[in-house]
C-alpha cells in the first residue's frame, strides 16, 4: 500500500474486554514497531519486529499484551482484560529495518476502556 | 538510561514569522541520532528533520533548521517563516541503544495564528 495502515481508527471497549489491533506496513518495510501515546505522553515503545528475528518485546508494560507479525507483513497487537488505564493511542510504524532510518507512521488507533 | 525532554509543552507563533521549539537530552553514547517528528491532527507522525551526532553541521529542511549543541546536549528546532500548515504536536527523540527504538519526548504543541 502507499503507507501504513491501521485499523479500526477508533475502538471503544468495556473494561476487561480483549481488542486486536491490526498494523498494515508498507510493502518491503522489514521493520515494524508498536508505540503506545498516552494523553499528554510521548511516545513508549512497546514493540519491535525485524524480518524473521526474535521480536523486541521489551516495551511491553504487562503480559496482557502480545503482538505477533504473520509472513513479515501485518502485525496484531493484544490487549487481553483491558483496563482503563490501556486507554491511549497505539501507532504503528514501518521501516526498510535500517538502524537510526526513517520511520513511516500509521494514523493510530484511539483506544478507549470504559 | 537515555532521556528527552521537551520544556515546552505550548509554543504559539504569528505566520510567516519564527518559533524555536526547545529540547534537551541524555545519554552516555557518543554515537546516536536524534529526530524531530511532527504530528498533525490526523495522529500520523512525520519526520521533520534528522540528525547524526557526530555530525558538525546542523541538519536543515527546506524552512527546518536545527541548532545541535552536543556538549549541552540540546537539539532545538527552529520554523522559519511559519505557515498554518505547521500547526500540530513536535516530538523530539532520541535513538535507543539498541539503534531503532526511538525515546520520545513528551511533544510541544505549536500553534500557528494568521
Amino acid at each position: 500500500g502507499a503507507g501504513v495502515s491501521q485499523s479500526p481508527s477508533n475502538k471503544v471497549t468495556e473494561k476487561g474486554k480483549d481488542v486486536e489491533l491490526r498494523c498494515d506496513p508498507i510493502s518491503g518495510h522489514t521493520a515494524l514497531y508498536w508505540y503506545r501515546q498516552s494523553l499528554g505522553q510521548g511516545l513508549e515503545f512497546l514493540i519491535y519486529f525485524q524480518g524473521n528475528s526474535a521480536p523486541d518485546k521489551s516495551g511491553l508494560p504487562s503480559d496482557r499484551f502480545s503482538a505477533e507479525r504473520t509472513g513479515g507483513s501485518v502485525s496484531t497487537l493484544t490487549i487481553q482484560r483491558t483496563q482503563q488505564e490501556d486507554s491511549a493511542v497505539y501507532l504503528c510504524a514501518s521501516s526498510l529495518g535500517e538502524a537510526n532510518e526513517k520511520l513511516f507512521f500509521g494514523s493510530g488507533t484511539q483506544l478507549s476502556v470504559l | 538510561a537515555q532521556t528527552v525532554t521537551q520544556s515546552q509543552p505550548e509554543m504559539s507563533v504569528q505566520e510567516a514569522e519564527t518559533v524555536t521549539l526547545s529540547c534537551t537530552y541524555d545519554t552516555s553514547e557518543s554515537d546516536y541520532y536524534l529526530f524531530w517528528y511532527k504530528q498533525p491532527p490526523s495522529r500520523q507522525m512525520i519526520l521533520v528533520i534528522r540528525q547524526e551526532a557526530y555530525k558538525q553541521q546542523n541538519a536543515t529542511e527546506n524552512r527546518f533548521s536545527v541548532n545541535f549543541q552536543k556538549a549541552a546536549k540540546s537539539f532545538s528546532l527552529k520554523i522559519s517563516d511559519s505557515q498554518l500548515g505547521d500547526a500540530a504536536m513536535y516530538f523530539c527523540a532520541l535513538d535507543s541503544n539498541s539503534g531503532y527504538a526511538l525515546n520520545f519526548g513528551k511533544g510541544t504543541s505549536l500553534l500557528v495564528t494568521p
